[in-house]
């Protein structure tokens, strides 16, 4: 099994561009997560999803959307990148809940905007 | 709302023990723990579900005070693979989790 995995590794863009990241995870788990981590900051919600066709907001959805169309992906969604954005994000998925549960991450894609 | 975790940082020589604290100004459900290694994904440590309750891991424990809404790492016998940053999870809600900005632990030999 590979787990959880997240494509692209690294990307740059610019200001204004859009891209999404893809989360893959072939463990059946109902529940995935998109975080991002900056320094001291420590990692932070984004969206989340509870099942295929299902999303719902984090601590910090501004700027991002998701989708769920399929049990096995999550994708993250940049309309228009910004510097702030800049940050190294994290997949994660659980079987159920993730607050009962443990969370499986993803190796986490580091992103920049220039 | 995110739960403060202290210290910052500690560094260690092999076999020294180390504490890592937890705590919330909020009531929590439950806590988690994971450790990261530079440039590494997180991993999971435990979670403890209940007030009261204590888990072990080899020879790295925790503790969860309900009432104190804290909750303590405690690393005994520290080994050099215990480097990386120790984070906890809080859930004060279904979904609702919250991690800490994180304890950098170094080992040295």
């Amino acid at each position: 099994n590979a787990g959880v995995t997240q494509t692209p590794k690294f990307r740059v863009l610019k200001t204004g561009q859009s891209m999404t990241l893809l989360c893959a995870q072939d463990m059946n788990h109902e529940y995935m997560y998109w975080y991002r981590q900056d320094p001291g900051m420590g990692l932070r919600l984004i969206h989340y999803s509870v099942g295929e066709g299902t999303t719902a907001k984090g601590e910090v959805p501004d700027g991002y959307n998701v989708s769920r169309l399929k049990k096995q992906n999550f994708l993250l969604g940049l309309e228009s990148a910004a510097p702030s954005q800049t940050s190294v994000y994290f997949c994660a998925s659980s079987y159920l809940t993730g607050a009962h549960n443990e969370q499986f991450f993803g190796p986490g894609t580091r992103l920049t905007v220039l | 709302q995110q739960p403060v975790q202290s210290p910052q940082a500690v560094i260690l020589r092999e076999g020294e023990d180390a504490v890592i604290n937890c705590s919330s100004s909020k009531a929590l459900y439950s806590v988690h723990w994971y450790r990261q290694k530079h440039g590494e994904a997180p991993v999971f440590l435990m979670i403890l579900l209940k007030g009261g309750e204590q888990k072990g891991h080899d020879k790295i424990s925790a503790s969860f005070n309900e009432k104190k809404q804290q909750s303590s790492l405690y690393l005994t016998a520290s080994q050099l693979s215990y480097s990386g940053t120790y984070f906890c999870g809080t859930e004060r809600s279904n979904n609702d989790m919250r991690f800490g900005a994180g304890t950098r632990l170094t080992v040295k030999p």
